[in-house]
């Protein structure tokens, strides 16, 4: 069963746009929560957490919301950049005695010029 | 800064084959990590090493995956014998510690079971 979802395998927006990717998940144990970017032929890069302790974490154009209650987590990319075009993972830590890092399936984010 | 250093980048075997991936984690970095990622799949962990031990692999097929970490730096991830289902890429990452932290990942190994 996937604990971690990511229901939109694509998404293309304009240059210049907001891009919001989103992510669902199912354990209420899940505590910190992280965003990786992809591109093709290269390993994942990290991007953005979040901790359960927050609701909102801004990095420049990157700004993630976490929403506990619904088990939703969001990216928002303002402006977007044919630069950002890549698969964009989320991943989620869970509490306990063993952190382990589950990914979801990704979203590949087409930005058009 | 060098990054998590990964080899081979490509590899093509038959099935019934046995091979091995190289990795080399960023220096200082206690905790490194093997993966497995399916085409259209996100990262699954296959083993964690916390130093030379290892923390989890209980999501590791023991009957054929064997990997170990020399001296707590580099690591190697052995399949013997492959199946057509072990193709995938095998991404290696590695982390300070243990407890949330960013993971950093090399580039990965493009397996092709044939």
């Amino acid at each position: 069963d996937q604990q971690v979802k990511q229901n939109s395998p694509s998404l293309s927006v304009q240059e210049g746009r907001i891009s919001i990717l989103n992510c669902d998940y199912t354990n209420s144990m899940f505590d910190y929560f992280l965003w990786y970017k992809k591109y093709p032929a290269e390993g994942p890069t990290f991007l953005i957490s979040i901790s359960s302790i927050k609701d909102k974490n801004e990095d420049g154009r990157f700004t993630v919301f976490l929403n506990k209650s619904a088990k939703h987590l969001s990216l928002h990319i303002v402006p977007s950049q044919p630069g950002d075009s890549a698969v964009y993972f989320c991943a989620v830590y869970s509490g306990g005695s063993n952190y382990k890092l589950t990914f979801g399936k990704g979203t590949l984010l087409t930005v058009n010029p | 800064e060098a990054g998590v250093a990964q080899s081979p980048r490509y590899k093509i075997i038959e099935k019934r084959q046995s091979v091995a991936f190289w990795c080399n984690p960023i220096s200082g970095h206690a905790t490194l990590y093997w993966y497995q990622q399916i085409l259209g799949q996100g990262p699954k962990l296959l083993i964690q090493f916390q130093n030379n031990g290892v923390v989890d692999d209980s999501q590791l097929p023991k009957d054929r995956f064997s990997a170990e970490r020399l001296k707590g730096v580099d690591s190697t991830l052995k399949i013997q014998p492959a199946k057509l289902e072990d193709s995938a890429v095998y991404l290696c990452a590695s982390s300070l510690g243990a407890l949330r932290d960013i993971q950093y990942f090399g580039a990965g190994t493009r397996l092709s079971v044939l």
